[in-house]
């Protein structure tokens, strides 16, 4: 399998713009996670999906952001309009439940700069 | 609801010399933990994990951990540290009833001295 895969790896747009981030999780994986890593907030959890069902989004920071999964191979993050407090590294991960294996694979992440 | 605390922040080590880093967790019933590992610029990379049974498990990369309910810790252990060790290093735990999510600790950063 490929792993967790998202794109784009790299992403710099200007204030007041929308961010789309992607995420294709491991084939078979029924949970999806989404994070934001900064240097002074660390690792955030900012949502997560079981079976493309959102189960917990207390962690997404405004109305700003949102998330959908339309289906089992696929998951978005979506911040309208961006701000320059945005920037940082957001990982998708995904894990299953079945079999009692709860660790969660990572993406590479997507570094995210808002200027 | 489930907690991690990483004591340490930043360790510096020596190549060669042994390494222990702390984990300390808040659960009422048996947690699962895990440890990852995230080099520069990387994701993060399964270490190793505990779910039930010997308390002292082995991971990738040389690197075990040990179970130890009545302290409530999950430390991890490396005898000899490699230049290619330095990353960031997180403890995280989870419980069934949480689903398949994790608490994840707030890092410790190992830097080796060659």
């Amino acid at each position: 399998d490929a792993g967790v895969i998202q794109s784009p790896r790299h992403e710099v747009t200007e204030m007041g713009q929308e961010v789309t981030l992607r995420c294709k999780p491991i084939s078979g994986h029924d949970y999806l996670f989404w994070y934001r890593q900064t240097m002074m907030r660390g690792l955030e959890l900012l949502i997560y999906f079981n079976n493309n069902v959102p189960i917990d989004d207390s962690g997404m920071p405004e109305d700003r952001f949102s998330a959908k999964m339309p289906n089992a191979s696929f998951s978005t993050l979506k911040i309208q309009p961006s701000e320059p407090r945005d920037s940082a590294v957001y990982f998708c991960a995904s894990s299953s439940a079945r079999g009692l294996q709860y660790e969660q694979y990572f993406g590479p992440g997507t570094r995210l700069t808002v200027t | 609801a489930q907690s991690v605390t990483q004591p340490d922040i930043h360790i510096t080590v020596s190549e060669g010399a042994s390494l222990e880093l702390r984990c300390n967790y808040s659960y009422g019933a048996t947690p699962y933990l895990f440890w990852y590992v995230q080099s520069p610029g990387q994701g993060l990379q399964l270490l190793l994990k505990y779910f039930s049974g010997d308390t002292l498990v082995q991971g990738i990369k040389g690197f075990e951990a040990e179970f130890k309910r009545s302290q409530s810790s999950f430390n991890l252990r490396k005898p000899s540290v490699h230049w290619s060790d330095a990353a960031e290093y997180f403890c995280d735990v989870g419980a069934r009833a949480a689903g398949n999510k994790l608490t994840f600790g707030g890092g410790t950063r190992v830097l080796v001295k060659p």
